[in-house]
């Protein structure tokens, strides 16, 4: 069964690094978003992407975070200067249409520490 | 703005007992509302959804929800407990407009003793 991939599963930066987080979605998905989720704390929508521009993005994602599909089947978010604040579970999902009722496929995850 | 309420971050059950996860939300039209498990390194699985018609969905591993508009609630239930429901289970909202973000609750953690 097709599925979400996401690498690395764990990544551990210092403060004001950049990292990027690497996402493969389902092959034939047109629509791809992230989520992270603070430790105890909700799973949060971030961004949402679709032909190679942004189609919505929470008040969250500021300038220090920017997404891109650099080839066909990756997606990827880039913190450019991480802050402690940013030490998450980064979530992308991707899936075939926005109709309410489609599922959002998840991948497993990186977890991200910035010390 | 939507949103949705979990009760509860910790149930605890024994092995062949009820389940029930309790999700309340908040929307000021029809919602669509998911439920997602996550077992220990993985990623979020969809257990079940509710987009429109019958109330009782039913889902993956004998999960069900119902959806009760007039309580706001989508509740899940198992009948028998089984060891390998072990999870975090999140409680999910979306709406049929924009670009359809999904808003999570905040988790239950389902803790299963034998």
């Amino acid at each position: 069964e097709p599925e979400v991939t996401q690498t690395p599963s764990h990544q551990v930066t210092q403060m004001g690094q950049e990292v990027i987080l690497r996402c493969v979605p389902i092959s034939n998905h047109l629509y791809f978003y992230w989520y992270r989720q603070i430790l105890g704390q909700k799973v949060e929508f971030l961004v949402s992407f679709y032909n190679n521009e942004i189609s919505e993005k929470s008040e969250i994602f500021d300038d220090q975070f920017s997404v891109e599909r650099p080839d066909g089947s990756n997606f990827t978010l880039k913190i450019r200067s991480t802050k402690l604040e940013d030490s998450a579970m980064y979530f992308c999902a991707s899936s075939k249409t926005t109709s309410g009722e489609e599922t959002q496929y998840f991948g497993p995850g990186t977890r991200l520490l910035v010390l | 703005a939507q949103s949705v309420t979990q009760l509860g971050s910790h149930v605890s059950v024994s092995e062949g007992a009820l389940v029930l996860l309790r999700c309340n939300y908040s929307s000021s039209v029809p919602p669509y509302l998911f439920w997602y498990v996550q077992y220990p390194n993985q990623g979020l699985q969809l257990l079940l959804k509710y987009t429109t018609g019958a109330t009782l969905v039913k889902g993956i591993n004998g999960f069900e929800a119902e959806f009760k508009k007039s309580e706001t609630s989508f509740h899940l239930t198992k009948p028998s407990a089984h060891m390998s429901d072990a999870a975090e289970y999140f409680c999910a909202v979306r709406v049929n407009t924009g670009f359809q973000k999904l808003v999570f609750g905040t988790g239950t953690r389902l803790l299963v003793s034998p």
